[in-house]
């Protein structure tokens, strides 16, 4: 069973860019979406973006332009830039898989909150 | 675009069954059967419930169900247990450049 792990800064000064890695083991990155998925404080989740294991991206609208999602299948990771960041910003950060876009998110990673600081 | 509407809170006694309603547009829950659920624990991850509407996986147990009429999916928890406590979330894929949106999350509460 694949596992998936967050790591990375817990703090990020305002208009800097928030990076995060997740870490895959467990089983192949092969065919699979690699996505990224923000949950600020007492809110609900917002779809960030997906790498697919062919190096394909696609992000959200609203976070366009800020956001680039990277794989690196020789050190099974994928990473999240975010940049220009801001208060808003703020949030749990999680990495999940799934085999087809949108078909389910499973598994997930156990979440890591990223502070943006002015 | 949108986010799916979920009500905030829903709630049953131990025992009884519960609906949460996920709705859409026929550009999302009505047009695709890609809708999914997931229970979030406080300070855990989501969990995977339901999938192509319908479908649980592995180790999910049979009193979470799922259903679609129209642009309105549904997520049914029979047999309340105290355990089923949780926020639950709905998503949907949105056939436009592979994209797709969550609901706004209902908070369960076993009473």
């Amino acid at each position: 069973q694949v596992q998936l792990q967050e790591s990375g800064p817990g703090l990020v000064k305002s208009s800097e860019t928030l990076s995060l890695t997740c870490s895959v083991s467990g089983g192949s990155m092969t065919h699979y979406y690699w996505n990224w998925i923000r949950q600020p404080p007492g809110k609900g989740l917002e779809w960030i973006g997906y790498v697919y294991s062919n190096g394909d991206t696609n992000y959200n609208p609203s976070l366009k332009g800020r956001v680039t999602i990277s794989l690196d299948t020789s050190k099974n990771q994928f990473t999240l830039n975010l940049n220009s960041v801001t208060a808003a910003d703020t949030a749990v950060y999680y990495c999940a898989t799934e085999d087809l876009p949108w078909k389910g998110f499973d598994p997930w990673g156990q979440g890591t909150l990223v502070t943006v600081s002015s | 675009q949108s986010a799916l509407t979920q009500p905030p809170s829903a709630s049953g006694s131990p025992g009884q069954s519960v609906t949460i309603s996920c709705t859409g547009t026929s550009s999302d829950v009505g047009g695709y059967n890609y809708v999914s659920w997931y229970q979030q624990h406080p300070g855990k991850a989501p969990k995977l419930m339901i999938y192509e509407v319908t479908k649980r996986p592995s180790g999910v147990p049979d009193r979470f169900s799922g259903s679609k009429a129209g642009n309105t999916a549904s997520l049914t928890v029979s047999g309340l247990q105290a355990e089923d406590e949780a926020d639950y979330y709905c998503s949907s894929y949105t056939g436009s450049h592979n994209l797709g949106v969550f609901g706004g999350g209902t908070k369960l509460t076993v009473l």
